[in-house]
C-alpha cells in the first residue's frame, strides 16, 4: 500500500521569496514520485518526477525536488516565487507493478505581490 | 504540444440518469485512466485501461461504472445511474506505450459532473 501526506494545505509566500511545499510518502516498494500542478480551470500538469535516478530532480519553471529515502520525503522547492506560480500542487506516488497514482490532498500556493 | 482533451467541461444531470464523459487521449498513447476528485477531497484513481481491457480498478469503480474505447481516438466513462455522491471532477489521463509504471500520465482538464 502507498500513501502521500502533504503537510500544508495552504502556503503563502511573497513574490521573489523561496517556495517550500512539503510531502512525505509511504510505500512498500521503491516508489516513483511526482509533483503535479493545477492552475484554475486547467488540467493537472506534470512539474517533475523521480524514478530512482538522481535524488535531486529538476522540473519545469525552476522547480526542483529532493528525494530523501531516510526521511521518506519529497519536498518541492523553488528559489524565487513568481505570481504565475499561484496554483494547487499535488504530490503523487506510484508503486512497482501498478499504474495507479496515489495523490496527496494538495497544497494551495498563494503568491503575494 | 499534444494534450488530453475532455468533453464536456461541465455536465449537470438528474439523479438516476446515465452520463457519458468523453476523453481524447494523446494520439500515440496506449494506456488510459480515469480519476475523480470530490470537492475538498483527494484525487482518487478509478480505472486503468489497456488493449481494450481494464487492467486495474479501484473499489470505487463498481458495476455502475464502465469504460470503453469505441473508436481509435475516444475513451469514455459511463455512469449508468448517477447518485448524488457521484458529483465530482473527473479527470482522464493517458500514458505512452512503454510498459512501466513509472511512465508519465498526462491529464486532461477535467469534466465537472453535478448530480441534482
Amino acid at each position: 500500500a502507498q500513501s502521500v501526506t502533504q503537510l500544508d494545505s495552504h502556503v503563502s509566500v511573497s513574490e521573489g521569496t523561496p517556495v517550500l511545499l512539503r510531502c512525505n510518502y509511504s510505500s512498500s516498494y521503491s516508489p516513483s514520485l511526482f509533483w503535479y500542478v493545477q492552475h484554475p480551470n486547467k488540467g493537472l500538469q506534470l512539474l517533475l518526477k523521480y524514478t530512482s535516478a538522481a535524488t535531486l530532480v529538476k522540473g519545469i519553471n525552476g522547480f526542483e525536488a529532493e528525494f530523501k529515502k531516510s526521511e521518506t520525503s519529497f519536498h518541492l522547492t523553488k528559489p524565487s516565487a513568481h505570481m504565475s506560480d499561484a496554483a494547487e500542487y499535488f504530490c503523487v506516488v506510484s508503486g512497482a507493478g501498478s499504474y495507479q497514482l496515489t495523490f496527496g490532498k494538495g497544497t494551495k500556493l498563494s503568491v503575494i505581490p | 504540444e499534444p494534450e488530453v482533451t475532455q468533453t464536456p467541461s461541465h455536465q449537470v444531470t438528474q439523479m438516476g440518469q446515465e452520463v457519458i464523459l468523453r476523453c481524447v487521449p494523446i494520439s500515440n498513447h496506449l494506456y488510459f485512466y480515469w480519476y475523480r476528485q470530490i470537492l475538498g477531497q483527494k484525487v482518487e484513481f478509478l480505472v486503468s485501461f489497456y488493449n481494450n481491457e481494464i487492467s486495474e480498478k479501484s473499489e470505487i469503480f463498481d458495476d455502475q461504472f464502465s469504460v470503453e474505447r469505441p473508436d481509435g481516438s475516444n475513451f469514455t466513462l459511463k455512469i449508468r445511474s448517477t447518485k448524488l455522491e457521484d458529483s465530482a471532477m473527473y479527470f482522464c489521463a493517458s500514458s505512452s506505450d512503454r510498459v512501466t509504471s513509472t511512465d508519465t500520465q498526462y491529464f486532461g482538464p477535467g469534466t465537472r459532473l453535478t448530480v441534482l
